[in-house]
């Protein structure tokens, strides 16, 4: 069953900790992404990805760092220089070409 | 990526025919008109896109004016599980300075009522 996985779903760390978001697609998709939202906000592109071992700045890329070791992983670390962390972060996949994206069910952090 | 315009909120009745409109002035010959929902605290979800043609498949109609300049998307029957964030996004896929990137705007919450 293809699809694109992001765990936990919920997740709660204290304030100053690095923390990691996971994200796993087995759909063989070349370009992988992390988005943000707050709450009755849009999407907002932190980091993407096209290719393995290669990744691109979005719009909010501090705080966050990624790495794109293999094609099916894009993990997302928080680290401690977010300076407002809690929010809902979405993960997605999609082969490059006019074809449209898949999305996680994201995860949902609180930073307390 | 050319920039979209969406009304903040729509509402519906049940069974009725849900318009939503996006305007994209600036949209070039190559880029194409995407349209995804985002049902509450779930990943969006792709409805359709087109590049000029008017577009249906079995969710919703895709109607793209023939400057190309603003777009409809078209629920013939909405129903409340219709109910949702809806993202209009025009994106070139061939290549520019953009190429590769996926940037959604604030969208449209559309509320269907019984």
């Amino acid at each position: 069953d293809g699809g694109i996985t992001q765990s936990p779903k919920y997740l709660f760390r204290k304030e100053g900790q690095n923390v990691t978001l996971s994200c796993e697609q087995n759909l063989n998709h070349d370009a992988m992404y992390w988005y943000r939202q707050d709450p009755g906000q849009g999407l907002r592109l932190i980091y993407y990805s096209q290719i393995v071992n290669d990744f691109q700045k979005g719009d909010i890329a501090e705080g966050y760092s990624v790495s794109r070791e293999k094609k099916e992983s894009f993990p997302l670390t928080v680290t401690s220089a977010q300076k407002n962390p809690t929010a809902f972060y979405l993960c997605a996949s999609r082969e490059t070409g006019y074809t449209e994206a898949f999305f996680g069910q994201g995860t949902r952090l609180t930073v307390v | 990526d050319a920039k979209t315009t969406q009304p903040t909120s729509m509402d519906c009745a049940e069974g009725r025919a849900a318009n939503l409109p996006c305007n994209h002035s600036t949209i070039s010959g190559n880029e194409y008109v995407y349209w995804y929902r985002q049902i509450h605290s779930q990943g969006p979800q792709y409805i359709i896109h087109g590049l000029k043609n008017n577009e249906t498949n079995e969710m919703a109609s895709l109607i793209i004016t023939e400057d190309r300049k603003s777009s409809t998307l078209i629920l013939p029957h909405a129903t409340l599980r219709d109910t949702a964030v809806y993202y209009c996004i025009v994106r070139d896929q061939a290549g520019g300075t953009s190429y590769g990137k996926l940037t959604f705007g604030q969208g449209t919450i559309l509320t269907v009522h019984p």
